[in-house]
């Protein structure tokens, strides 16, 4: 069946420091790949998302590009914030498929000052 | 601002005590989802509704159903709550099924003693 495996967390780095976020999948179809977002005490947030090989997602200085070849859709920041605490959680789609979302187990990530 | 509610956010109840978590919406959105997000697991989906048409998981056990009274208002009842059962709920709406970005709650964690 369709899954995502997420790099292990808890991930603690330094303000400004580069942040990348592993996210592989294994899907039958052609997915859509997307980044949530859970900040403390809040509901999940879409982050980013691309729908079809080579395509990159951006959103608030995070970015991901959506690698067929190696079933990636890795996670990168330049430079985070303390703001970026979270959890975030990579996601696959089957469009036109069943629609269901597929989630990873979720990489908890904690920027320190 | 449109939104996804969920109440409680945290709900305590005893091994075998029904209970019934509540989630509305002001997005006038067609579909409505209920997950189950167990600690450090992945979302997991249990169920939909897209208008009145409820769609069972699979492997969702029956003693979670739903129930949507309106457009706005969608009900998870656990019938006997087991200690397998505690968990953090998401509910989450869509405009559509296909190709349509889900706006999540902020959950309700449900303890069992």
């Amino acid at each position: 069946g369709d899954s995502v495996t997420q790099m292990e967390g808890p991930v603690t780095l330094s303000e400004e420091a580069f942040l990348t976020i592993n996210c592989t999948y294994t899907a039958t179809g052609y997915p859509s790949l997307f980044w949530y977002v859970q900040y403390p005490g809040e509901g999940l947030q879409l982050l980013l998302k691309a729908t079809k090989a080579d395509d990159k997602g951006s959103n608030k200085g995070f970015e991901a590009t959506y690698r067929k070849e190696t079933t990636s859709f890795h996670l990168e920041k330049g430079s985070v914030q303390v703001s970026d605490s979270a959890v975030y959680f990579c996601a696959l789609r089957i469009p036109f498929g069943n629609e269901k979302l597929t989630f990873g187990t979720g990489t908890r990530l904690t920027i320190i000052p | 601002d449109a939104m996804v509610i969920q109440n409680p956010r945290y709900q305590v109840t005893q091994f075998g005590k029904p209970v019934t978590l509540s989630c509305s919406q002001t997005l006038n959105h067609n579909v409505m989802y209920w997950y189950q997000q167990k600690s450090s697991q992945a979302p997991k989906l249990l169920f939909h509704y897209y208008d009145k048409d409820f769609n069972n998981e699979a492997d969702t056990p029956d003693n979670f159903q739903s129930r949507r009274p309106n457009t706005s208002f969608c009900f998870l009842d656990i019938r006997s709550p087991g200690l397998g059962d505690a968990a953090m709920y998401l509910c989450a709406t869509s405009r559509e099924l296909a190709n349509n970005e889900q706006f999540f709650g902020p959950g309700t964690r449900l303890t069992v003693l």
